[in-house]
């Protein structure tokens, strides 16, 4: 149970052109989750975290405008990287929390972005 | 804000020998810890977790850490090393960040676990 699908494992875009990266709690509901970025060989670095139905809390750092977050459904959050640059290539992955009665966080299988 | 080390971003052991994996936290309050798992370009799976109930945690795949307190210190061990143990492993601490309850997890830096034959 509490299981996190994340789409796509991977993908190689462009300059300038945006890329959407999905996270779908397949099992639960999920009222928060959150995007990590990870460097080679590096840890993850919290990027945001979403709540249903509100905005997106960033880290300080993180551009809001660059780092699209929409978290419209309990089962559906959405990264989307816009007017991607090679500098944002990276791996990114999405967690959630745990449904209640449980303490934890669950984490999708992550994207590898390449952009070119 | 709470924080964790990691001591020793590269680790081998012999396959058959015991793993250590070193963390230790910083916290004003008591913990909920973790320790992940991530093979190379997936996500992270969950080994263990304490959540302030037996100081012993016992995880997945043979997996076990031993919270302590007055060492502020979570380690992780396995008795024998598999080589399918090689991968990267994180400790990583729950914190509250809001009046609204509102949480994230903070990471070690990881500790690379390579298995020799």
């Amino acid at each position: 149970g509490a299981v996190v699908s994340q789409h796509p494992s991977w993908v190689i875009c462009k300059s300038g052109t945006s890329v959407k990266i999905e996270c779908r709690s397949l099992d639960f509901q999920a009222t928060t989750m959150f995007w990590y970025r990870q460097f080679p060989k590096q840890s993850l670095m919290l990027m945001a975290t979403s709540n249903e139905g509100s905005k997106a809390t960033y880290e300080q750092g993180v551009e809001k405008d660059k780092f699209l977050i929409n978290h419209a459904s309990l089962t559906l959050s959405t990264l989307t990287v816009t007017s991607a640059h090679p500098e944002d290539s990276s791996f990114y992955i999405c967690s959630a929390k745990y449904p209640r009665g449980l303490y934890g966080y669950t984490f999708g299988s992550g994207t590898r972005l390449t952009v070119v | 804000a709470q924080s964790v080390t990691q001591l020793g971003s590269h680790v081998s052991v012999s396959e058959g020998a015991l793993v250590l994996l070193r963390c230790n936290y910083s916290s004003s309050v008591p913990p909920y810890l973790f320790w992940y798992v991530q093979y190379p370009n997936q996500g992270l799976q969950l080994l263990l977790k304490y959540t302030s109930a037996a100081t012993l945690v016992k995880g997945i795949n043979g997996f076990e850490a031993e919270f302590k307190k007055s060492e502020t210190s979570f380690h992780l061990t396995k008795p024998s090393a598999h080589m399918s143990d090689a991968a990267e492993y994180f400790c990583a601490v729950s914190e509250i960040i809001s009046n609204f309850g509102n949480e994230k997890l903070t990471f070690g830096t990881g500790t690379r676990l390579t298995i020799i034959p």
